[in-house]
């Protein structure tokens, strides 16, 4: 079954701890993306990648650190110096970085106790 | 001033009605998307635009390059047509790797 998965579905965070999301996808696309949603607000992108071993910042960076050591996996963790992490968060893939559909996951969405 | 802009952000319609949703942008765009979240929160794409019109199933987008808008229409609209629904642009100035989101509208359609 083809597809991105992300788990966890929900994930609580204490305070000062670092959490990581996971981010899976058998599509076989360069490129993947992750997004942050806050309730009355577009996406924004926090971080991307266009191959394999590289990463790149998006607007939302501060806060958050990701990795790509596999063409499968693009790992986010946010740690605690994001101050505000309760969100939805949203990773999306593409097949190469020009002008294509991205496809989303299904999301996690971030509580701080 | 966000550089795209949806309206309305709040529609609520019977069954069977006409659906138009609006989304305007500031800037030279290469692509419009429209997207389609549902309460999951899961997000589908439904159409990408450079020009013209697309149509897929009861769903039409319409885009006006000139004007920089764009519209999503829904024909005989249904309950489970409910959901946000999200433009978001790809823009010339920046580079192909990322999309500028709209904040979304959200539909619901009533039985």
């Amino acid at each position: 079954d083809g597809g991105i998965t992300q788990s966890p579905k929900y994930l609580f965070r204490k305070e000062g701890q670092n959490v990581t999301l996971s981010c899976e996808q058998n599509l076989n696309h360069d490129a993947m993306y992750w997004y942050r949603q806050d309730p009355g607000q577009g996406l924004r992108l926090i971080y991307y990648s266009q191959i394999v071993n590289d990463f790149q910042k998006g607007d939302i960076a501060e806060g958050y650190s990701v990795s790509r050591e596999k063409k499968e996996s693009f790992p986010l963790t946010v740690t605690s110096a994001q101050k505000n992490p309760t969100a939805f968060y949203l990773c999306a893939t593409q097949k190469t970085t020009t002008q294509e559909t991205q496809y989303f996951g299904p999301g996690t969405r971030l509580l701080v106790l | 001033k966000n550089e795209v802009e949806q309206s309305p952000q709040n529609l609520t319609a019977q069954e069977g009605e006409f659906i138009t949703i609006n989304c305007s942008y500031s800037v030279g765009i290469s692509a419009l998307h429209w997207l389609q979240q549902h309460p999951g929160g899961g997000i589908v794409s439904l159409f990408m635009l450079s020009s013209g019109k697309k149509k897929h199933g009861r769903l039409i987008a319409t885009i006006n390059i000139q004007e920089k808008h764009s519209s999503l229409h829904i024909t005989a609209s249904h309950p489970r047509d409910s959901a946000v629904y999200i433009c978001a642009v790809r823009l010339w100035s920046g580079s192909a790797r990322q999309l500028t989101f709209g904040s979304g509208t959200q539909l619901t359609v009533l039985p």
